[in-house]
């Protein structure tokens, strides 16, 4: 299957900071990518839809300014957290989009990074 | 409104057969997926059914009904590798996934 990674695994830093979390489709090219937030005994939820080229398209409710994302390329997708405070503070994944096997569509989700703001 | 609903925790014992439900009511249907989730880690995935009837996967099995809404995730022979979240999520008319909140599957020895 599919190899979507992350980076890093696990971020701790103080409030106020900015945080880079990065989403990479190793073995296929994504031309849509998501991010997920998912808070402890909670499902996913959705924060932004990424496409390449283009601007991401962002849930209601997610601050566009606060969480910048960027597709730059068709392997690699970025999240930003600006100024991060505690409540920011949860399990991100990224996803990426690819034909699978039986050519349905399907997301192949990274590893997740665990951001704990100070 | 779009909605998935499944239990929200069962329990099962280990080596007996558990079925999670999942039912939906969502703008269009474009499949349904069963993920796993251990505690800490990311969704991995187990099924996708797109027709009526049942798709069968080694111990795991998933059966979807379009006209009813419903589809299950059957696990045989359960090992207590199996306690995790189990996700329902069904991909709508704008290929937009819509997720479930998980059910929590507890597997005693």
């Amino acid at each position: 299957g599919a190899v979507v990674s992350q980076h890093p695994s696990w971020v701790i830093c103080k409030s106020g900071t900015s945080v880079k979390i990065e989403c990479r489709s190793l073995d296929f090219q994504a031309t849509t990518m998501f991010w997920y937030r998912q808070f402890p005994k909670q499902s996913l939820m959705l924060m932004a839809t990424s496409n390449e080229g283009s601007k991401a398209t962002y849930e209601q409710g997610v601050e566009k300014d606060k969480f910048l994302i960027n597709h730059a390329s068709l392997t690699l997708s970025t999240l930003t957290v600006t100024s991060a405070h505690p409540e920011d503070s949860s399990f991100y994944i990224c996803s990426a989009c690819a034909v699978a096997e039986g050519d349905h569509n399907e997301q192949f989700f990274g590893p997740g990074t665990r951001l704990t703001v100070l | 409104g779009q909605n998935i609903d499944q239990p929200t925790e069962m329990t099962a014992t280990e080596g007996a057969i558990v079925q999670i439900n999942c039912t939906y009511q969502t703008s269009g249907f474009n499949g349904l997926f069963w993920y796993q989730q251990h505690a800490g880690e990311a969704p991995t995935f187990l099924s996708y059914n797109v027709l009526d009837g049942l798709e069968e996967k080694g111990r795991f099995s998933s059966f979807l009904s379009r006209s009813k809404g419903y589809s299950y995730l059957l696990l045989k022979e359960l090992q207590m590798k199996d306690s995790a979240s189990y996700l329902c999520a069904v991909l709508d008319s704008n290929y937009q996934l819509i997720w479930g909140a998980g059910t929590k599957l507890i597997i005693k020895p």
